[in-house]
C-alpha cells in the first residue's frame, strides 16, 4: 500500500479564498483523522471518521472549516473563506481495527494564506 | 477529556549519551501509550509505544516505561546518535475511544556531536 496519501502538498493563497484539502486513507483502515500542526498549538486533532461517519467534530475551530467522507477512500477538509491564521500543515492519518493502535499519517498539506 | 502535558520542550544532549522525554497524562481510563516521531519537514511515524499491562517496553536503543499510578509515561533513548535528531510526540487516548489520541506539545531533540 502507498500509505496516506494527500494532495496538494502545498497550497499558497490570499484571504478569502476557498481552500480544499484531500486525503485517500489506507485500504482497509476505517478510521480517518484529520489534524493541524502550528508551532503554536502542536498537533491538533479536528475530526474524525468511523467507517466514513463523523464521529467528533469538537476539534473544528470554525463553521469556515468542513469536512466530508463521502466514501472509504476519500476525504477532504475544507475551508470557506480561508484566513491568514489558518496557516499550517495539515495532516490525515488513518488507522484500521487490526493496526493495533498505530496511527498512520500522510505526508501534510503545508497551507499558506497570504 | 485527555490532556497530555509533555517535558521538556527542547533537549540537547551529546551524541552517546541518553535522553529522557517525560509525559503526564489525566485521564486515568487510558490504556495506550505511544511515542512519535517527527523528522524535519516530515510526517509524525510511530517508534514505540506501550499498553496499561505492562511496566515498560524497550526496541534497541529505546524504551518506554510507564507508571499508571502517577500516570506519567517516559521516552528513554540510550546512545543517542545524530538521526536522533527530531521532535517527539506522547500521546494517550480519550476514554472509550481508543484510537482519538491526544498529542503532548513536542519535544525538540537535538543530538550534537
Amino acid at each position: 500500500d502507498a500509505g496516506v496519501i494527500q494532495s496538494p502538498r502545498h497550497e499558497v493563497t490570499e484571504m478569502g479564498q476557498e481552500v480544499t484539502l484531500r486525503c485517500k486513507p489506507i485500504s482497509g483502515h476505517n478510521s480517518l483523522f484529520w489534524y493541524r500542526q502550528t508551532m503554536m498549538r502542536g498537533l491538533e486533532l479536528l475530526i474524525y471518521f468511523n467507517n466514513n461517519v463523523p464521529i467528533d467534530d469538537s476539534g473544528m475551530p470554525e463553521d469556515r472549516f468542513s469536512a466530508k467522507m463521502p466514501n472509504a477512500s476519500f476525504s477532504t477538509l475544507k475551508i470557506q473563506p480561508s484566513e491568514p491564521r489558518d496557516s499550517a500543515v495539515y495532516f490525515c492519518a488513518s488507522i484500521g481495527t487490526g493496526s493495533a493502535g498505530e496511527l498512520f499519517f500522510g505526508e501534510g498539506s503545508r497551507l499558506t494564506v497570504l | 477529556g485527555e490532556n497530555v502535558e509533555q517535558h521538556p520542550s527542547t533537549l540537547s544532549v551529546q551524541e552517546g549519551d541518553s535522553a529522557v522525554i517525560k509525559c503526564t497524562y489525566s485521564d486515568s481510563a487510558s490504556n495506550y501509550f505511544p511515542w512519535y516521531k517527527q523528522e524535519l519537514g516530515k510526517r509524525p511515524q510511530l517508534i514505540i509505544d506501550i499498553r496499561s499491562n505492562v511496566g515498560e517496553k524497550k526496541d534497541q536503543r529505546i524504551a518506554v516505561t510507564l507508571n499508571k499510578t502517577a500516570k506519567h509515561f517516559s521516552l528513554h533513548i540510550t546512545e543517542t546518535q545524530p538521526e536522533d535528531s527530531a521532535v517527539y510526540f506522547c500521546a494517550a487516548p480519550l476514554t472509550g475511544t481508543a484510537s482519538k489520541l491526544t498529542f503532548g506539545t513536542g519535544t525538540r531533540l537535538q543530538v550534537t556531536l
